[in-house]
């Protein structure tokens, strides 16, 4: 199946300062890629879409310019999570689809577990 | 806005024992899919059931779509300790997009 790369995987910062998730596919190029936040041991929550090339679409409820999303290539999207605070911690994880064949089913990254002290 | 919820929250079952979870969408639904995440994983697709009434097998795994197309379950026959995580149901929200079920945790006992 295809590979969604996802880093870093854990990252601890001071509160005010900014972090950057990467996410890459690996094996295919992906014009859309998705942002989750999962809290513990709750569901996936879509926070928003990120598309090659143009803004991202936020969800209803998610600060844009507090999550700022950017997708140059068509293999790379990132997230910043900028001016972070306590209750920013969270798992957040990105997925992409690959259409070539299958049933366009989701590809998840890793995951990168964000802990603001 | 759609709404997909899962029941129950929760299961712990004795090896060996059977493990069914349900979900249920408010709107009805084009496909459904089915993934799975290991506790401190991400998840992975499982299945996905397009056709009304829709029933395929992965295994010792059931899957089966309502005849609305608003609802699914999953069905585990004789668990092993390797099936434990959380199964999550996940349905189409427009343009590409899933929304996930509340998911269902499963622990086994040795």
């Amino acid at each position: 199946g295809a590979v969604v790369s996802q880093h870093p995987s854990r990252v601890i910062c001071k509160s005010g300062t900014s972090v950057k998730i990467e996410c890459r596919s690996l094996d295919f190029q992906a014009t859309t890629m998705f942002w989750y936040r999962q809290f513990p041991k709750k569901s996936l929550m879509l926070m928003a879409t990120s598309n090659e090339g143009s803004k991202a679409t936020y969800e209803q409820g998610v600060e844009k310019d507090k999550f700022l999303i950017n997708h140059a290539s068509l293999t790379l999207s990132t997230l910043t999570v900028t001016s972070a605070h306590p209750e920013d911690s969270s798992f957040y994880i990105c997925s992409a689809r690959d259409w070539t064949g299958g049933d366009g089913e989701l590809f998840f990254g890793e995951g990168s577990r964000l802990t603001v002290l | 806005g759609q709404q997909v919820m899962q029941i129950p929250q929760y299961q712990h079952v004795q090896e060996g024992e059977d493990f069914t979870t349900y979900c249920n969408s408010s709107t009805t639904l084009s496909n459904i899919q089915w993934y799975k995440q290991r506790p401190g994983g991400h998840p992975v697709f499982l299945i996905q059931l397009v056709k009304s009434g829709e029933v395929k097998k992965q295994k010792r795994l059931t899957f089966q779509f309502g005849e609305a197309k608003k609802n699914s379950s999953l069905h585990i026959t004789a668990t092993q300790t390797t099936d434990v995580g959380t199964y999550f149901c996940a349905g189409p929200s427009g343009n590409e997009k899933l929304t996930f079920g509340t998911g269902t945790r499963l622990t086994i006992i040795p």
